[in-house]
């Protein structure tokens, strides 16, 4: 069965700092991979997904994540963090038979400082 | 276009009474979710829908819980009676997905989510 783990409730970072949430995933054949973001008061809204190809994905918003097959993992970054960032994270994957539907992991709060 | 539209957005209601939250999907896609997310928790599936048909509910927690999408364009998912284990954010997610080939990626397009509480 799928599933993903979210490392960190909360994380916190300053201004122009690096943004680094961590997702790593259990799945028994290739998965398709997302990150979600939902900013206070509104849905959630895809930032990026991996399906095929390049295990380099770029998304909204300068952020991009890495899909490590080795690693079973799936982390997303930003190499400078700005204030309109704070959200809360979400990393799914979706492996099962169609309709792919994606299974979420628990969301990670970005918290970002002045 | 339009989005996912959700209503409530918050609703407070007392033990034992019903709740009903309402869901209008993207216009033209057949496919419609209902999703929970328990406060801390992993957001979880309750059940989707392929045009007015149950596809798969098996995400419901129990018979409590009713999803109805007469004529295939807006969706209801009615609590009753309420307990306090109900509390939590219910989104509603909509795509177009058909079984496409090459890409079997489904991606979702969410709602606000309604914020029901229980007390």
């Amino acid at each position: 069965a799928q599933s993903v783990t979210q490392l960190g409730s909360h994380v916190s970072v300053s201004e122009g700092a690096l943004v680094l949430l961590r997702c790593n995933y259990s799945s028994s054949v290739p998965p398709y991979l997302f990150w979600y973001v939902q900013y206070p008061n509104q849905g959630l809204q895809l930032l990026l997904k991996y399906t095929t190809g390049a295990t380099l994905v770029k998304g909204i918003n300068g952020f991009e994540a890495e899909f490590k097959k080795s690693e079973t993992s799936f982390h997303l970054t930003k190499p400078s963090a700005h204030m309109s960032d704070a959200a809360e994270y979400f990393c799914a994957v979706s492996d099962r038979p169609p309709p792919y539907l994606p299974t979420f992991g628990r969301g990670t709060s970005l918290i970002v400082h002045p | 276009e339009a989005g996912v539209t959700q209503f409530p957005s918050h609703s407070v209601i007392e033990k034992g009474q019903t709740v009903t939250l309402r869901c209008d999907p993207i216009s033209g896609h057949d496919n419609l979710y209902w999703y929970r997310r328990v406060m801390g928790k992993e957001i979880k599936f309750l059940l989707h829908f392929v045009k007015e048909s149950k596809q798969d509910e098996s995400g419901m927690p129990n018979n409590r819980f009713l999803a109805e999408r007469t004529g295939g364009t807006y969706s209801t998912l009615k609590v009753q009676p309420a307990e306090l284990e109900d509390s939590g954010v219910y989104f509603c997610a909509s795509s177009q997905y058909r079984g496409q080939g090459n890409s079997g990626a489904n991606v979702l397009t969410f709602g606000a989510g309604s914020r029901l509480t229980v007390l």
